[in-house]
């Protein structure tokens, strides 16, 4: 069936430093990827989605693009903040039968000043 | 507009009882899902209903339950409370369809002792 994996973390960075977090699925025919965030204390929510190969989508200063070829989304940002401190989640969405969003483990981030 | 309302924030149950929870969809959003949050699983996906259809579920035993009413307002249950039941529950509302982004709602959490 479906699945997200995404790196283990937490990941630890100092401000202004280049994030990667890692992300791939497992999905026949063609999901929609997301990225949700969930801040210290708030609910998850939506950072950015794509919803075809090779979409890019963009956010706050975060990026990912949908790679068919290597199943992957991963989530890029090329100067983090102390404000950017929350968990990640990656997601997939596809009808297989009824419609579902699974979501990877999520990637816990801190940011240092 | 208001967003998605989960009831009750949180409560504390014993084993063998059962709890219902709620959730209210944002205004116009007619598909609602329901996940299991806990730190060792992460987000688990439980159904997903839309116009008071269940259209996917998750994989968990048949004490978990759900149904949607006419004005998309939905209810989850648990009957025979075990203690591995603990844990954050959280509604998403969404317009549905493959690229829909949901919305999620702040979690009931659920603590059985």
């Amino acid at each position: 069936g479906n699945s997200v994996t995404q790196m283990e973390g937490p990941v630890t960075l100092s401000e202004e430093a280049f994030l990667t977090i890692n992300c791939t699925y497992t999905a026949t025919g063609y999901p929609s990827l997301f990225w949700y965030v969930q801040y210290p204390g708030e609910g998850l929510q939506l950072l950015l989605k794509a919803t075809k190969a090779d979409d890019k989508g963009s956010n706050k200063g975060f990026e990912a693009t949908y790679r068919k070829e290597t199943t992957s989304f991963h989530l890029e940002k090329g100067s983090v903040q102390v404000s950017d401190s929350a968990v990640y989640f990656c997601a997939l969405r596809q009808n297989t039968g009824g419609f579902k969003t699974i979501f990877g483990a999520g990637t816990r981030l801190f940011v240092k000043a | 507009k208001a967003g998605v309302t989960q009831t009750p924030r949180y409560l504390i149950k014993t084993r063998g009882q059962q709890v219902t929870l709620s959730c209210s969809p944002i205004s116009g959003h007619r598909s609602v899902s329901w996940y299991q949050q806990t730190p060792g699983q992460g987000l688990q996906f439980l159904f997903e209903y839309f116009s008071e259809t269940q259209r996917n579920k998750g994989n968990f035993p048949g004490r978990f339950s759900g149904r949607q009413f006419s004005n998309s307002r939905s209810e989850m249950n648990v009957s025979t409370l075990e203690l591995g039941d603990s844990a954050l529950y959280l509604c998403a509302s969404s317009l549905g369809g493959d690229t829909g982004e949901l919305f999620f709602g702040e979690g009931s959490r659920l603590t059985v002792l």
